[in-house]
């Protein structure tokens, strides 16, 4: 168990809806990553948040945002859902300074019919 | 082509044998590389971790990184059925933090 906990674990939703994510980080930890993971493109970084302010944006979609709040929890949406959204959303969390060390959820799958 | 590459497998092998996991990038900037292990429908937890070039060894585990020829490689000694996953080789730049960047992947499978 990483710690790091995800809901919902599977959704399923038809094309044009709006979906939210969410991500509770390690205890402790300020950072959280969102990635993406599908057959097609693999695992990509979407974006971070640290202690509440955006740090870095990867290859998000201006349809998908995503926020952290005070509680450090973070949510991911994603909007106007197409059939190429269906995939893993991961969320992970790290150590202030820690490279390369990131602590994985276990997912949502998201499947848009 | 992608920035990472990995052979996707999968790659069987029977137990107790000695496992090579290879990726190649293409971007000299990358200096961290590291190994993640993905066990199916599981999120990707860390195994190996290298700064820059060298190699680095774990238990049953050496990961080996040689820039010059833009390569990384993961070995499993002694491998055991717990040890099929997928393994999944990941790079950052210095100041990019944990931006990482993903190879695609490669299905272990270790046969008792």
């Amino acid at each position: 168990d990483s710690g790091v906990t995800q809901t919902p674990k599977h959704l399923i939703t038809a094309t044009g809806q709006r979906v939210t994510l969410r991500c509770s980080p390690r205890s402790g930890d300020l950072s959280v990553y969102w990635y993406q993971q599908s057959l097609d493109q693999g695992l990509q970084f979407l974006i971070q948040y640290y202690n509440g302010e955006e740090r870095a944006k990867g290859n998000i979609l201006e349809r998908f945002s995503a926020q952290q709040f005070p509680d450090l929890h973070s949510e991911l949406n994603l909007s106007s859902l197409e059939l190429g959204d269906s995939a893993l959303y991961f969320c992970a969390s790290s150590e202030k300074g820690r490279v390369g060390e990131l602590f994985f959820g276990e997912g949502s799958r998201l499947t848009v019919l | 082509q992608k920035e990472v590459e990995q052979d996707p497998g999968p790659l069987s092998v029977p137990e107790g044998a000695i496992v090579s996991l290879n990726c190649t990038y293409s971007n000299s900037a990358f200096q961290y590389f590291m190994w993640y292990r993905q066990y199916s429908r599981k999120g990707p937890e860390l195994l190996m971790y290298t700064y820059s070039s060298g190699n680095k060894e774990d238990g049953r585990f050496t990961a080996q990184v040689d820039k010059s020829s833009k390569y990384i490689s993961l070995f499993i000694r002694d491998s055991q059925p717990s040890d099929s996953a997928t393994y999944l080789c990941a790079m950052s730049f210095n100041n990019a933090g944990n931006m990482l960047t993903f190879g695609g992947g490669t299905r272990l499978m270790v046969k008792p």
